[in-house]
């Protein structure tokens, strides 16, 4: 197992559009979360799956924001309706319980 | 979840001990200590976590005060490469998500 991918490592895209992350958690972890980090800020909690449940979502989540995890293994993260205050890296990590998270590389968007 | 405060930057020379401290106060009884790194660009890194007894593994040391509201990180023989920006995080385990609280972190300089 390589750990947690995460796919596209940057995304550019215009004001408006739509667009779509993929996390793809270490095998067998249970728990998956995903995080937004802006230049100069340590990473922000958005939301967290356990399985393909999803129990918690931060009010950083806005309605434009949906995440999905539909068989409980990988997950994605859509932004509609794209605004330049988006732009951040998003990061996804993964954890078999409540034992130690690992993350991903993350996803570098940037809104023009 | 318990604050941390962590220095906002240190500086260490290449091959000595990397001490970075953390203090949480607040901390709780059932609040286990998290040690996590970021190099630039890249998803955070996993280094250690303890609950009040001194942790070692392959990366560096935990030592936690005995009252527990402080911590120092020992990176024992700092490289190049631990330049990075250090979090200290408080967690609950067993919680409902164990979702990471990060603050702005402790930038490590390693000095050639």
């Amino acid at each position: 197992d390589t750990g947690v991918s995460q796919n596209p490592r940057h995304k550019i895209t215009k004001r408006g559009q739509n667009v779509t992350f993929r996390c793809d958690p270490i095998s067998e972890h249970n728990r998956l979360y995903w995080y937004r980090q802006t230049l100069g800020q340590g990473p922000e909690f958005l939301t967290y799956f356990q399985n393909e449940a999803q129990l918690e979502k931060s009010r950083l989540l806005s309605d434009r924001f949906s995440a999905e995890r539909p068989k409980g293994s990988f997950s994605t993260l859509e932004i509609q309706r794209t605004e330049q205050g988006d732009s951040a890296m998003y990061l996804c990590a993964s954890s078999l319980g409540s034992l130690e998270a690992f993350f991903g590389q993350g996803t570098r968007l940037t809104v023009v | 979840d318990a604050k941390t405060t962590q220095p906002t930057s240190m500086d260490c020379a290449e091959g000595r001990a990397a001490n970075l401290p953390c203090n949480h106060s607040t901390i709780s009884g059932n609040e286990y200590v998290y040690w996590y790194r970021q190099i630039h660009s890249q998803g955070p890194q996993y280094i250690i976590h303890g609950l009040k007894n001194n942790e070692t593994n392959e990366m560096a040391s935990l030592i936690i005060t005995e009252d527990r509201k402080s911590s120092t990180l020992i990176l024992p023989h700092a490289t190049l490469r631990d330049t990075a920006v250090y979090y200290c995080i408080v967690r609950l385990h067993g919680g409902a998500t164990n979702k990471l609280i990060f603050g702005t972190g402790t930038l490590l300089a390693v000095q050639p």
